[in-house]
């Protein structure tokens, strides 16, 4: 079956770095996607990571390993507004996204 | 597994003509679902959320009566997409909301599961 695992909750400081993982087992591969959703809005684009390595995009980074099935987003200098669920997803051979539950970050002063 | 399907996975249809995409919560009630555009740039527009046995609520520059959605059940909601044209085609996302007191692991939070899409080409 298809699956991808993240974390449900993860709780950090502000200033601080937090990596959210995420692993997945999918039928072909043509990409993964991280979103950020704050309560009650709709998801916002973050990455998308469709080679190996890392791609950096100011405060947050996301990495690919396609052999591992393996990505993180790395958040740095970590801001009370970043407290949001992070949703990983991937496109997988038939281009339909496999989508992970997110993963709940707390930012705490 | 999947808790949230869309059907059909894709489909190609003739300018003008209908296109109905169904989206299914697999194994739990869902009083609401949301309905979502990806654009190529990867981001997700909410089109509407859709209340099961109410009317859907349409966001701005959403043409409610183009894209007509029905949740007549508490696992199904639908999206029809009239007369459609090419600037149509595009990929649409469906979400189930769980709300905190009705989730089956009895989960405090509220969790919302995202569908696997739907791939619309207009010719």
């Amino acid at each position: 079956g298809q699956n991808i695992d993240q974390p449900t909750e993860m709780t950090a400081t502000e200033g601080a770095i937090v990596q959210i993982n995420c692993t997945y087992q999918t039928s072909g591969f043509n990409g993964l996607f991280w979103y950020q959703q704050h309560a009650g809005e709709a998801p916002t684009f973050l990455s998308y990571n469709v080679l190996d390595g890392l791609e950096e995009k100011g405060r947050f980074s996301s990495f690919l390993s396609r052999s591992k099935g393996y990505s993180y987003l790395l958040l740095k200098e970590l801001q009370m507004k970043d407290s949001a669920s992070y949703l990983c997803a991937v496109m997988d051979s038939n281009y339909q996204l496999i989508w992970g539950a997110g993963t709940k970050l707390i930012i705490k002063p | 597994g999947a808790v949230v399907s869309q059907h059909p996975s894709r489909v190609i249809c003739k300018s003008g003509t209908s296109v109905k995409i169904e989206c299914r919560s697999l194994d739990f009630q869902a009083t609401t679902m949301f309905w979502y555009r990806q654009f190529p740039k990867k981001s997700l527009m909410l089109m509407a959320t859709s209340n099961e046995g109410s009317k859907a609520t349409y966001e701005q520059g959403v043409e409610k009566d183009k894209f007509l959605i029905n949740h007549a059940s508490l696992t199904l909601s639908t999206l029809t997409v009239t007369s459609a044209h090419p600037e149509d085609s595009s990929f649409y996302i469906c979400s189930a909301r769980i709300p905190p007191l009705n989730h089956r692991n009895n989960q405090i939070r509220e969790t919302q599961y995202f569908g696997p899409g739907t791939r619309l080409l207009v010719l």
